[in-house]
């Protein structure tokens, strides 16, 4: 079946604008993650939507950086005010349940100019 | 606090050269070791996931086993197109928190 969808799948924008990030889990797929990728670092945790929980948002940079989930599929990541700091590769994933392995999407590259 | 080590950062092997990649933790309550390839410019592709020591795990030309501190990625004969990045992942236990902790990863560069 469709794996996780992101888009748009690279992104330029201005320092001091706001963009949104989309990703589309995995269908029947209930966990839903956002991870940060920078050049030579790790994965970095952002947020994560379980069901119908408050999702755990201890990841978040900055309350720059906000993610939604609407019906508990489609998610939006959004950072407000971009800075230069905040370019990265931005990878959604979603796992079946809560103890299942995640499944990634091929990212949202953020270059901010 | 919870932290996963790889090592080597990079690693280069001629086709057909065996070698292991190293993955270290420190977690509270390990609840899923997991391995992950990523080539350049997309997601990472999951492997493997190991949950209790001594279990162990095999795809192809690769094999995961699993310590009390450690994770082990072997690869047998490598072909070129076993060239990737490969990551490695912990799962703890506890809190709402469901993350998986990352390391950095290790550059695997297989030459024909």
């Amino acid at each position: 079946g469709a794996g996780v969808s992101q888009s748009p799948s690279n992104k330029v924008t201005e320092k001091g604008k706001d963009v949104e990030l989309r990703c589309d889990p995995i269908s029947g797929h209930t966990a839903l993650y956002w991870y940060r990728q920078s050049l030579g670092q790790g994965l970095e945790f952002l947020i994560y939507f379980q069901g119908n929980s408050a999702p755990d948002k201890s990841g978040l940079p900055s309350d720059r950086f906000s993610a939604e989930r609407t019906g508990g599929s489609v998610s939006t990541l959004t950072i407000q005010r971009t800075q230069q700091e905040d370019s990265a590769v931005y990878l959604c994933a979603s796992s079946l349940d809560r103890g299942a392995p995640l499944h990634f999407g091929n990212g949202t590259r953020l270059t901010v100019t | 606090e919870d932290q996963v080590t790889q090592s080597p950062e990079a690693l280069r092997l001629q086709e057909g050269e065996s070698s292991s990649l190293n993955c270290s933790y420190t977690v509270s309550g390990l609840r899923g070791l997991f391995w992950y390839r990523q080539d350049p410019g997309k997601g990472p592709e999951f492997l493997f996931t190991l949950y209790s020591a001594g279990e162990e795990k095999e795809k192809e030309r690769l094999k995961a086993t699993l310590t009390k501190k450690e994770s082990f990625l072997h690869i047998t004969a490598p072909k070129p197109e076993d060239s990737a990045t490969y990551l490695c992942a912990a799962r703890a236990l506890g809190g709402a928190t469901n993350k998986l902790i990352f390391g950095t990863g290790t550059l695997l560069a297989v030459q024909p």
